[in-house]
């Protein structure tokens, strides 16, 4: 079945550094990916998404890379702040369904 | 423009009585997900309907569970006879169908504690 696997349960990061927040997933029928930021006592929330055909999409100050070889894709955020502290999942979908893996903490230090 | 709309937003009952838990999709959207969200197991989905339709249930737990979507505005999730394991956090989620890929757009949660 699907598995998806954070390499990192907590990354902690310098206001105004770049945090990158990576993903693995194992189900090659994976056609669409999208990324979730979950902040406490509250539901998860649309971050970027990217389709199978495409490795790289860009939002404001979020980038996603997808490499369909190794299946991987990583979160990339620019200038970090405090309002980024969150925890941030990883979605692929296959089918109708989005698998959700324990997600990454991601704690900015001022 | 509104979101996915969850009550109650926190419910607390002692084991063995009825829970409801209701969700208003967003306008327009045709699909609607509901899962659970725990510490030991991360999000979980449960079911999803289509155009009101119930499509893949696998994920209910037992018997003790069950959802229904009467109309494209609301659905339920019930657990009857609830028990301690139930507790949890249970999230409403709906999406458009389209040519294009939508993400799905998630509700604020219930947060369910059973006694």
């Amino acid at each position: 079945g699907e598995s998806v696997g954070l390499h990192l349960p907590t990354l902690s990061v310098q206001e105004g550094d770049n945090s990158i927040i990576n993903c693995a997933y194992s189900n090659s029928a994976s056609d669409y990916f999208i990324w979730y930021k979950q902040e406490s006592g509250k539901g998860p929330q649309f971050i970027i998404d990217i389709r199978s055909n495409m490795d790289k999409r860009q939002g404001q100050r979020v980038t996603v890379l997808l490499n369909k070889t190794v299946k991987h894709l990583s979160l990339q955020i620019a200038a970090t702040q405090p309002g980024d502290s969150a925890v941030y999942f990883c979605a692929p979908r296959a089918g109708n369904m989005l698998t959700f893996g324990g997600g990454t903490r991601l704690m900015v230090k001022p | 423009d509104a979101g996915v709309i969850q009550s109650p937003r926190h419910e607390v009952t002692e084991m063995g009585q009825e829970v409801t838990l209701r969700c208003k999709p967003i306008s327009g959207h045709d699909y609607l997900f509901w899962y659970r969200q725990t510490m030991m197991r991360g999000l979980e989905l449960l079911i999803y309907f289509n155009n009101n339709v119930p499509i893949d249930d696998s994920g209910m737990p037992e018997d003790r569970f069950s959802a229904k979507m009467p109309n494209a505005s609301f659905s339920t999730l019930k657990i009857q006879p609830s028990e301690p394991r139930d507790s949890a956090v249970y999230f409403c989620a709906s999406r458009r169908s389209g040519t294009s890929n939508q993400p799905q757009h998630f509700g604020d949660g219930t947060r369910l504690s059973i006694l």
